[in-house]
């Protein structure tokens, strides 16, 4: 149980171009999901909270234009990269609490990650 | 201003050399802390989560505990297959953000 997927895993594309990235919880509910950035070796760096119906919650220093989050269900949230530039290369992670089943718990699930590449 | 520190930052173990990694945390009002596990180019995976000081929890060969600034991740007789990354992070009440610490990075040679 409690299984967050990402789609795409890998993604290579020209500066400029946007780029969308899906995060689906595939068995629970969750109104609330997280998107991270990781470059390497570092830790993850919480970039925004997505809440279903509503709008997202960004981090100081994160510019909401550039990053577009969309929670349009229950158990999909999707973060758009726009104009992407080779400094927006990095390991994207999302992940998102189990609401339904887990009441009294607080951990976060988090999805395999996407490897943005920006040539 | 809330603050998670994790030490060492890397470490080497031999195969069943156990040892432990620490988790200080300066936070108003802690409702949990958390420990993952994260292989490279992968998502953290979750381990455990402690909310209060005194609390201890266990699975196979790691054992994580909880005091009012610390956790700690304990490794018994690791293999090989314990390398990874050990995270921490906490959360405050009121909120389900995380306060990730930079990670542990555990080498453990055959």
């Amino acid at each position: 149980g409690a299984v967050v997927s990402q789609h795409p895993s890998w993604v290579i594309c020209k500066s400029g171009t946007s780029v969308k990235i899906e995060c689906r919880s595939l068995d629970f509910q969750a109104t609330t999901m997280f998107w991270y950035r990781q470059f390497p070796k570092q830790s993850l760096m919480l970039m925004a909270t997505s809440n279903e119906g509503s709008k997202a919650t960004y981090e100081q220093g994160v510019e909401k234009d550039k990053f577009l989050i969309n929670h349009a269900s229950l158990t999909l949230s999707t973060l758009t990269v726009t104009s992407a530039h080779p400094e927006d290369s990095s390991f994207y992670i999302c992940s998102a609490r189990d609401e339904g089943t887990r009441l009294d718990s607080y951990e976060q699930y988090f999805g395999p990650g996407t490897r943005l590449t920006v040539t | 201003e809330d603050q998670v520190t994790q030490s060492p930052e890397a470490l080497r173990l031999q195969e069943g050399e156990s040892s432990s990694l620490n988790c200080s945390y300066t936070v108003s009002g802690l409702r949990g802390l958390f420990w993952y596990r994260q292989d490279p180019g992968k998502g953290p995976e979750f381990l455990f989560t402690l909310y209060s000081a005194g609390e201890e929890k266990e699975k196979e060969r790691l054992k994580a505990t909880l005091t009012k600034k610390e956790s700690f991740l304990h490794i018994t007789a690791p293999k090989p297959e314990d390398s990874a990354t050990y995270l921490c992070a906490v959360q405050r009440s009121g909120t389900y953000k995380y306060i990730f610490g930079t990670g542990t990075r555990l080498k453990v040679l055959a």
